[in-house]
């Protein structure tokens, strides 16, 4: 199983939006819509910040949204803030119970 | 509230086995499979396989096969992973993270609560 591919570094200002990509295949992210993404601070445990490709948990942001074309999920955060400033992954299923994670973004807040 | 509270830092020696604990409180322990997640220092995020508390069943990731083993204790309502054979490329973050959706619902393929981590050093 690959890990999914995502942006080494992305970047923005505050205020601005900034999206984030996960490329797949047609056996993972192009078959299901079963995308979730995380956030992860430095030292911090990963928080689920979008399910399902675009359902957001309750208490996250409405700043965050999620979508997906074909084999590309994507990741938008809207009116960057400092505190945006994370490790961002994303992951599908990839049928037989198993899992990918992608490589993993480092948004920086400018 | 949900938590998950994992066991305590390890240091092995390659070649050496961990068993690493993850206790789940604040919700019905046999309603939710529970994923385990590893990361290595200054790496990604590697799902490691998911394990089904109320029957036991497990899938692991190829990459882990033959060396991984999830168990579960439902009179403690903690999940082990146990990993074998280890080396120094084990070290890392090992998290276990519950999946979001229950047995009523389906499966998500989400990890909406995670533990605090446990870091485990393979180390000669």
């Amino acid at each position: 199983q690959s890990a999914l591919t995502q942006p080494a570094s992305v970047s923005g200002s505050p205020g601005q939006s900034i999206t984030i990509s996960c490329t797949g295949t047609s056996s993972d992210v192009g078959s299901y819509n079963l995308v979730s993404w995380y956030q992860q601070h430095p030292g911090k445990a990963p928080k689920l910040m979008i399910y399902e490709g675009s359902k957001r948990p309750s208490g996250v942001s409405n700043r965050f949204s999620g979508s997906k074309s074909g084999n590309t999920a994507s990741l938008t955060i809207s009116g960057l803030q400092a505190e945006d400033e994370a490790d961002y992954y994303c992951c599908s299923y990839a049928g037989s119970s198993t899992f990918v994670f992608g490589g993993g973004t480092k948004l920086t807040v400018l | 509230q949900v938590q998950l509270v994992q066991s305590g830092a390890e240091v092995k020696k390659p070649g050496a086995s961990v068993k690493v604990s993850c206790k789940a409180s604040g919700y019905t322990f046999t309603s939710y499979y529970m994923h385990w997640v590893r990361q290595a220092p200054g790496q990604g995020l590697e799902w490691m396989g998911i394990i089904n508390p109320s029957g036991g069943s497990t899938s692991y990731a190829q990459k882990f096969q033959g060396r991984v083993t999830m168990t579960r204790d439902t009179s403690t309502s903690t999940v082990y992973m146990e990993l074998s054979s280890l080396r120094s490329e084990d070290t890392a973050v090992y998290y276990c993270a519950r999946e979001g959706g229950d047995s009523s619902s389906g499966p998500t393929w989400s990890c909406d609560y995670w533990g605090q981590g446990t870091l485990v050093t393979v180390s000669s």
